[in-house]
């Protein structure tokens, strides 16, 4: 299946460690993103790369930090995990500016 | 950062009503997009709109480009039970370097 595919899809994890949340597209596609969805459903953009270069990054602590290996994949690492990373994190990809296709979630529950 | 304007919050319709939402911008947008979203699932593309004006149709869904690019709307007709999700509209506005911005969105209730 030709598809954005993240795992794991859930992550129940203690305040302070580390973890991370893998994404691969076999679509194609030159950039991929990372959106952080809130308990109230809003969707923040946290980064974007293309071809391999970082192309968008907001306003996130330094504690998440992107990693892409190859166009096909976009890795998301974090570390010192607090109560508040709790959310549903969502790898999407692109080809150009067309729409953007996204993956199924990662819901993050950190205690 | 930048907002979408998305009405209403939420909707609760008996089936096979019609069903409309819209979204409103600050700033102008040169892509518009309307995506569902179901329990535990991404968000998936519904209609994407590229022009000022344009009226787009999918299946019982349309959707339209505001003439300011400022706005647009999504009907959904003769609504059915697995329309229930969460419908978000999107933007891209010029230079943005392909950072959408979404609306809040609305989820919809579909009674039988």
């Amino acid at each position: 299946d030709t598809a954005v595919s993240q795992t794991p899809k859930y992550l129940v994890t203690q305040m302070g460690n580390d973890k991370s949340i893998k994404c691969e597209q076999n679509l194609g596609h030159d950039t991929m993103y990372w959106y952080k969805q809130d308990s109230k459903k809003f969707l923040k953009i946290m980064f974007s790369y293309n071809n391999k270069e970082l192309i968008i990054n907001e306003t996130v602590p330094n504690r998440f930090s992107p990693k892409s290996p190859d166009k096909a994949h976009l890795n998301l690492h974090i570390n010192s995990l607090e109560l508040g990373d709790s959310a549903v994190y969502f790898c999407a990809s692109s080809q150009e500016r067309a729409p953007l296709h996204f993956g199924n979630g990662t819901r993050l529950t950190v205690t | 950062g930048q907002q979408l304007n998305q009405s209403p919050q939420s909707m609760f319709i008996q089936e096979g009503e019609d069903v409309s939402m819209n979204c409103t911008s600050s700033s102008i947008f040169n892509t518009w997009l309307w995506y569902k979203q179901d329990p535990g699932e991404g968000p998936v593309l519904l209609i994407a709109l590229y022009k000022a004006g344009e009226l787009t149709s999918n299946g019982r869904l349309t959707a339209q480009f505001g003439i300011t690019r400022k706005d647009s709307f999504l009907n959904i007709s003769a609504s059915i039970p697995s329309d229930v999700g969460i419908y978000f509209c999107a933007g891209l506005n010029p230079g943005s370097a392909r950072q959408l911005t979404f609306g809040s969105g609305t989820q919809l209730t579909v009674l039988p």
